[in-house]
């Protein structure tokens, strides 16, 4: 089985603190998508690591994918009220079908 | 803009009245996702087209079936709905393979009463 832990599962933050979630597995994934969901909405993409020791950065957020290619991190750098929402991992595997891990809940109070 | 659009955004339905969502995409991906997702959960995948090729996930209940008439449009029927399938229902596409990055529907939020 391969599975994606997330952690945390719940996070709630007061607006400008940094905040880190991770993703790890026991297995080696060829990349690890993550997305975020907004209340209502279905999840958007926001970035894609490939390459063991990846770091990818989209404005405050800065994603890293572990040198093993079984973990990764997002960081938040001066978290906003816009950044609330569902963050998902996704573990792909060549033409096998994503794994998801169980999301982490982020809150960002003004 | 490409995209992918599910409808009705909301629907509710009686305990064992059949309903059926739709989604449609305009971006000519090859594959189509069905998920359930309940409250803050991950996505629990419920099926999806590969082309014309139909899998189904090993625990989605008989209840739950698909349609894909054509690569554009594809249908979750739910022929009996209970309260325990109340949930927001995301359909997805990926390009050309399973593990490709996918891109969601909006959802459409089942109340069953």
């Amino acid at each position: 089985t391969q599975l994606l832990e997330q952690s945390p599962q719940f996070l709630s933050i007061q607006e400008g603190e940094n905040l880190t979630v991770y993703c790890n597995s026991s297995s080696v994934f060829s990349s690890l998508q993550w997305y975020r969901q907004e209340p209502g909405e279905g999840p958007v993409l926001l970035v894609t690591v490939v390459t063991g020791g990846e770091v990818k950065k989209l404005k405050r957020l800065t994603f890293q994918f572990g040198d093993a290619r079984k973990d990764s991190s997002l960081h938040i750098t001066a978290a906003q009220p816009g950044d609330t929402g569902l963050y998902l991992c996704a573990g792909a595997r060549g033409a096998q079908k994503l794994v998801f891990g169980q999301g982490t809940r982020l809150t960002i109070n003004p | 803009d490409a995209m992918v659009i599910q409808n009705p955004r909301y629907q509710v339905t009686q305990f064992g009245k059949p309903v059926t969502l739709s989604c449609s995409q305009t971006l000519n991906h090859n594959v189509m996702y069905w998920y359930q997702q309940k409250s803050s959960q991950a996505p629990k995948l419920l099926f999806h087209y590969y082309d014309k090729d139909f899998n189904n996930e090993a625990d989605t209940p008989d209840n739950f079936q698909s349609r894909r008439p054509n690569t554009s449009f594809c249908f979750l029927d739910i022929r009996s709905p209970g309260l325990g399938d109340a949930a927001m229902y995301l359909c997805a596409t990926s390009r050309t393979r399973l593990g490709d990055e996918q891109f969601f529907g909006p959802g459409t939020r089942l109340t069953v009463l």
